[in-house]
Formats: C-alpha cells, structure tokens, sequence
C-alpha cells in the first residue's frame, strides 16, 4: 500500500517559471512532512519540511502548501533555475517516530 | 568527515554471494537508518537504530537482510545469497534523535548494488 502518492513523476519547467509537485497521504497519524532534493548519484537532501498545524511555509523560493483536509501538500518552486533541475521526493513521519515514508518522486528538469 | 559516509559505493555481486555495506554516520547521531531505493522510486525504510539497539525491522525484505550496529556508531548492512532483484541503492542516514522536534536526518550517498 503506497501511503504517499507523487505527481508528476517527471516535469518540464522553463527557466523562471514555476515548478508545482503534489503529494497524497492516507495515513492521518502523519504529522511531518518534509520535502528532499535529489542529484544523481547522492543522496536526498532536506529541502524544506512542515507541520500540519501551518497551511503554508516559505524558505526563499521554495514553499510547501498544506491542505489537512484533503490530506495533501504541495511544493512550489518560483522563479526556477537549472541548478533546481534535479529529483524531488516528498516524505511523511509520525509523531515520535523517525521513519520516512517518501512518495515515488519527481524529475524535474528546468529548460532554458 | 562532516557527513554520512558510505562504503563502497559501488558493488557488483555474482548471484548468490554474500555482500556487506557500511555507514559510517555523522559523529554523534544516535539514530540511523538503512532505505532501499530502486530505480526510479523514492527510498523505502529497511531498519532502523537507536545506539546499537534495532528499534524496527520491519521494512527487511527478507531474512537474508541483516543489519548490525555493534558499539552505536558504524552499521552494517549483509544480504546474503543476493538475488537480483536486491540490486538497488542502498542508503544510510542518521540524525540527532529527538523525533518530538522532527530533528532533520541526513542520507549519504549510498551504495549501488548490481547483481548479476
């Protein structure tokens, strides 16, 4: 059972606009929810995360909306740059315990 | 170092030998993490450590998955007679451990595994 489904599984942005990817979770015990960045051949790296108790964070050009009632959050890139061009992977984690749980993930890929 | 290191990075097993990752985490990080992360899919948990005890091991796969972490600070992972369907990235994390402040977990650059 896939607790946390991803869309789009690849996107194509042009340079300066805005990337969109979207999360779903079922499990209404998550209670974190943290987005990772990922570069061929590294690892994932946090990228900005938040709790349900905020509808909305912001850290520079990135934000994550979050929408408890329909159980699902969303990663907002303004102003994309090549250096963003990479995978992004949206997790989910309980309260109290420190196993992710990570979506299937999105290549993004900034154009000129 | 200043991070999660992991070795070796990459690794080719002939089917059905017996292969062993290591994670060194960052000094001081009480918990670590083992995630399976096939091509093209997002990492999937394997177990997890709190010091040298395993808390969950749930996500094994099999009974030929084993991971140890002796004195709570290097880990290792052994799959024995490997399959190929065990070829993946493997990747360790670790973190500060104090989940009630979702302290962030930091990954390494994992280890490929390609059985053939």
């Amino acid at each position: 059972q896939q607790q946390v489904k991803q869309s789009p599984q690849s996107l194509i942005v042009q340079k300066g606009g805005i990337s969109i990817i979207n999360c779903a979770y079922e499990n209404t015990a998550f209670d974190y929810f943290p987005w990772y960045q990922q570069f061929p051949g590294k690892g994932p790296a946090l990228l900005i995360a938040i709790r349900p108790d905020v509808s909305e964070k912001k850290e520079g050009r990135f934000t994550i909306s979050f929408n408890k009632s329909a159980k699902q959050f969303s990663l907002h890139i303004m102003d994309s740059q090549s250096g963003d061009s990479a995978t992004y992977f949206c997790a989910a984690r309980i309260f109290g315990n420190e196993k992710l749980t990570f979506g299937t993930g999105t290549r993004l890929t900034i154009i000129p | 170092g200043a991070g999660v290191s992991q070795s070796p990075r990459y690794k080719v097993a002939k089917r059905g030998q017996d292969v062993a990752l290591r994670c060194d985490p960052i000094s001081g990080h009480v918990s670590l993490f083992w995630y399976q992360q096939a091509l093209g899919q997002g990492p999937e948990f394997l177990t997890y450590f709190q010091n040298e005890a395993q808390l969950d091991k749930s996500g094994l796969p099999s009974d030929r998955f084993f991971a140890e972490r002796p004195e709570g600070s290097v880990s290792t992972l052994k799959i024995q007679r490997t399959q190929q369907e065990d070829s993946a990235v493997y990747l360790c994390a670790s973190s500060l451990s104090n989940p009630t402040m979702n302290t962030e977990a930091f990954f390494g650059q994992g280890t490929r595994l390609t059985v053939v």
